[in-house]
């Protein structure tokens, strides 16, 4: 079966250093990968996917993530962290079974520190 | 109004009450979702319609029961819940049944309280 690991429940970083959040997906065909962000109180937002194409996907915000297919990764990242990134992120895969189904990982908080 | 708007955004019921939630999109897309989110656990997948037609019911106890009665529209049926079916509950649509649309759309949510 599929699954999506994101490596740190909390991850904090100070304002204007790298953001660099860890995502790994077991798949036995070519995944679609998704990151979303949630900000409090509200629902899930697409920051970025990739299909097919060009491994370096760039996103909203200033976000973006590298399919790694050798590593089984797609790691978001952000050169310089913002107090509104602070939000819960998302990775996610695509079924392999299932075309309408996507496989969410536990999340990551980011915190932003002053 | 764009996107997709649920309602309420917050509910608190008694395990006995018998309430609903909404869930509309102004998108034009052909396919809607319920989700659970609960603290420290995955997003839950609990329904999935497309084109009005339920394609999926993920093992969901049956005090939860939806109803889509168009494209736009998909509700939440809540009787005799639990403490902990306590959750945000939120709701989305894609463009289809297809890994390619490029993932969903995600209402507010619905924030849940069983007492």
């Amino acid at each position: 079966a599929q699954s999506v690991t994101q490596l740190g429940s909390h991850v904090s970083v100070s304002e204007g250093a790298l953001v660099l959040l860890r995502c790994n997906y077991s798949s036995s065909v070519p995944p679609y990968l998704f990151w979303y962000v949630q900000y409090p109180n509200q629902g899930l937002q697409l920051l970025l996917k990739y299909t097919t194409g060009a491994t370096l996907v760039k996103g909203i915000n200033g976000f973006e993530a590298e399919f790694k297919k050798s590593e089984t990764s797609f790691h978001l990242t952000k050169p310089s962290a913002h107090m509104s990134d602070a939000a819960e992120y998302f990775c996610a895969v695509s079924d392999e079974d299932r075309d309408d189904k996507i496989i969410f990982g536990k999340g990551t908080r980011l915190h932003i520190l002053p | 109004e764009t996107g997709v708007t649920q309602t309420p955004r917050h509910l608190v019921m008694g395990m006995t009450n018998k309430k609903s939630l909404k869930c509309e999109q102004h998108l034009g897309h052909n396919a809607m979702y319920w989700y659970k989110q609960s603290a420290k656990k995955p997003l839950e997948l609990m329904f999935v319609y497309s084109l009005e037609e339920r394609v999926e019911n993920n093992s969901v106890p049956s005090r939860f029961s939806p109803e889509c009665p168009n494209s736009s529209h998909l509700f939440l049926h809540l009787h005799t819940l639990q403490p902990e079916d306590s959750a945000l509950y939120l709701c989305a649509s894609s463009q289809g049944l297809n890994r390619g649309d490029g993932g969903y759309t995600f209402g507010s949510g619905t924030r849940l309280t069983v007492v």
